[in-house]
C-alpha cells in the first residue's frame, strides 16, 4: 500500500539526548514536512524539504535537525538543544510544493516524551 | 506568515445535529483542504477544494471555497459518534507555498449521546 510511514509511535528521550524520528514514505512525492502539535495549538511547521539534499527551517525549527539523503526519507533528530521536545511529531509528504495540487498526507504521528 | 482564523474552537452537539465550521483569512488561497484528525494519530484528508466557488460533498460532508478566496466552511450532516474529533482547515498556495500549507487551530467536535 502507499503511504507515509512515522517510528516508532511513542518514544521516550531521557533530558540531555538526541533522538531521531524515522518518515518514510512510498508516494514519489518530491516535498515532505516535519510538523509539531501540542494541545490546543494546531500544526507548527518545524522544518520541509522540496527536494532531496535540500531541506528549509520553519517556524520553530531550533533544537531540530533533518536530512534529505533520499527522496522516501526525511528523518527528523530532536536536540538536546530543544527546551520543551514533549509533543507529538507529524510528518507529511506532497506531490510537489510549488505546482497546482498542494494536498498534504500525514503519518500516524509519533509521541515523545522526555522522562 | 500567513494565518487562518478557525471557528469555533470547540463544539459540543447532541448526535445527529448538523454541524458548521469556518477558516477566514486576511490572505488568498488556492486550495483550501479540510482534515480530520482522531486522538493519537495524524490528519487524514476529507475534502479537497481547488476553484473559487467550489461546493464540493463527501458523503455527508460538505465544504465550499469562499468566493472571495479569503474563506472555506465545512457542514457535516446528522452528526454520529464517529465524527467525533479535531477538524482543521488547511490554505494552499500553488506556485509559491514552498513551505506548504497554513493550518487553522483545529475545531474540536465533542458529540453527546
Amino acid at each position: 500500500d502507499g503511504g507515509i510511514t512515522q517510528s516508532p509511535k511513542y518514544l521516550f528521550r531521557k533530558e540531555g539526548q538526541n533522538v531521531t524520528l524515522s518518515c518514510e514514505q512510498n508516494l514519489n512525492h518530491d516535498a515532505m514536512y516535519w510538523y509539531r502539535q501540542d494541545p490546543g495549538q494546531g500544526l507548527r511547521l518545524i522544518y520541509y524539504s522540496q527536494i532531496v539534499n535540500d531541506f528549509q527551517k520553519g517556524d520553530i525549527a531550533e533544537g531540530y535537525s533533518v536530512s534529505r539523503e533520499k527522496k522516501e526519507s526525511f528523518p527528523l533528530t530532536v536536540t538536546s538543544a530543544q527546551k520543551n521536545p514533549t509533543a507529538f511529531y507529524l510528518c507529511a509528504s506532497s506531490i510537489d510544493s510549488q505546482g497546482s495540487n498542494t494536498e498534504a498526507f500525514f503519518g500516524q504521528g509519533t509521541r515523545l516524551t522526555v522522562v | 506568515g500567513q494565518q487562518l482564523n478557525q471557528s469555533p474552537q470547540s463544539m459540543f452537539i447532541q448526535e445527529g445535529e448538523d454541524v458548521s465550521m469556518n477558516c477566514t483569512s486576511s490572505s488568498i488561497f488556492n486550495t483550501w483542504l479540510w482534515y480530520k484528525q482522531d486522538p493519537g494519530e495524524g490528519p487524514v484528508l476529507l475534502i479537497a477544494l481547488y476553484k473559487a466557488g467550489e461546493l464540493t460533498s463527501n458523503g455527508r460532508l460538505t465544504a465550499q471555497f469562499g468566493i472571495t478566496r479569503k474563506d472555506s466552511f465545512l457542514n457535516i450532516s446528522a452528526s454520529i459518534p464517529s465524527d467525533v474529533g479535531i477538524y482543521f482547515c488547511a490554505g494552499g498556495v500553488s506556485g509559491g507555498g514552498a513551505d506548504g500549507l497554513t493550518f487553522g487551530k483545529g475545531t474540536h467536535l465533542i458529540i453527546q449521546p
